[in-house]
């Protein structure tokens, strides 16, 4: 069966940095493409980064450009993201995918991020 | 960016009515179009891909259509777990963007 289990969020100041997690399991994690996105509270879904199966490619939305990184460990069967110089618009329910055909064709239960000082 | 406009933004059904969804894509994007349902404090699961494709284990009342700028989800005969948010998503050009959003009730 196949599960994603993010984790790392919680409350942290504006400017400040967080790592998000995503424990992959009940597939071949170094097959797929994996990716980032995220709701904020009682909105819409955005898409946040993409990488490929392999690391070597990754994709960003402009507004987190430069201050999230989205990363992976095959050998782990863990992706992550790192969020750098957070901001308050930032805040949202973190959702890791895994990429199938270019759908997101299974979703973690998400990580609640909270922005705030 | 592609804009995706759904509509309704809402939409109330009685048991075993047909429903009709619309996504509307700000440029053609091909038949690159997939459909969510998310259901309260859930996260989204993948209905429908590549325009029309059923994903694996989603019941046959689902079925997608269009192509190019037009689409649409179709549920025929609602039932009580259908009740939902049913977001469209497009996946021709980064960034990959969704529509805002249709809330389906039961009536």
């Amino acid at each position: 069966e196949v599960q994603l289990v993010e984790s790392g969020g919680g409350l942290v100041q504006p400017g400040r940095s967080m790592k998000l997690s995503c424990a992959a399991s009940g597939f071949t994690f170094n097959n797929y493409d994996m990716a980032w996105v995220c709701q904020a509270p009682k909105k819409g879904l955005e898409w946040v980064a993409t990488i490929s199966y392999d690391g070597s490619s990754t994709y960003y939305r402009d507004s987190v450009k430069g201050r999230f990184t989205i990363s992976r460990d095959n050998a782990k069967s863990t992706l992550y993201l790192q969020m750098d110089s957070l901001r308050s618009e930032d805040t949202a329910t973190y959702y890791c995918a895994r990429l199938r055909y270019w759908y997101f064709d299974f979703w973690g239960p998400g990580t609640m991020v909270t922005v705030s000082s | 960016d592609i804009q995706m406009t759904q509509s309704p933004p809402s939409l109330s059904a009685s048991l075993g009515e047909t429903i009709s969804i619309e996504c509307l894509a700000s440029e053609g994007i091909y038949s690159n179009l997939a459909w969510y349902q998310q259901k309260p404090g859930k996260s989204p699961q993948l209905l429908i891909y590549g325009a029309s494709s059923l994903q694996d284990g989603v019941p046959s009342r689902f079925s997608g259509s269009g192509s190019g700028t037009q689409f649409s989800l179709k549920i025929s005969s609602m039932q009580p777990e259908d009740e939902a948010d049913y977001f469209c998503q497009q996946s021709y050009k980064f960034p990959y963007t969704f529509g805002a959003g249709t809330k389906l009730e039961l009536k």
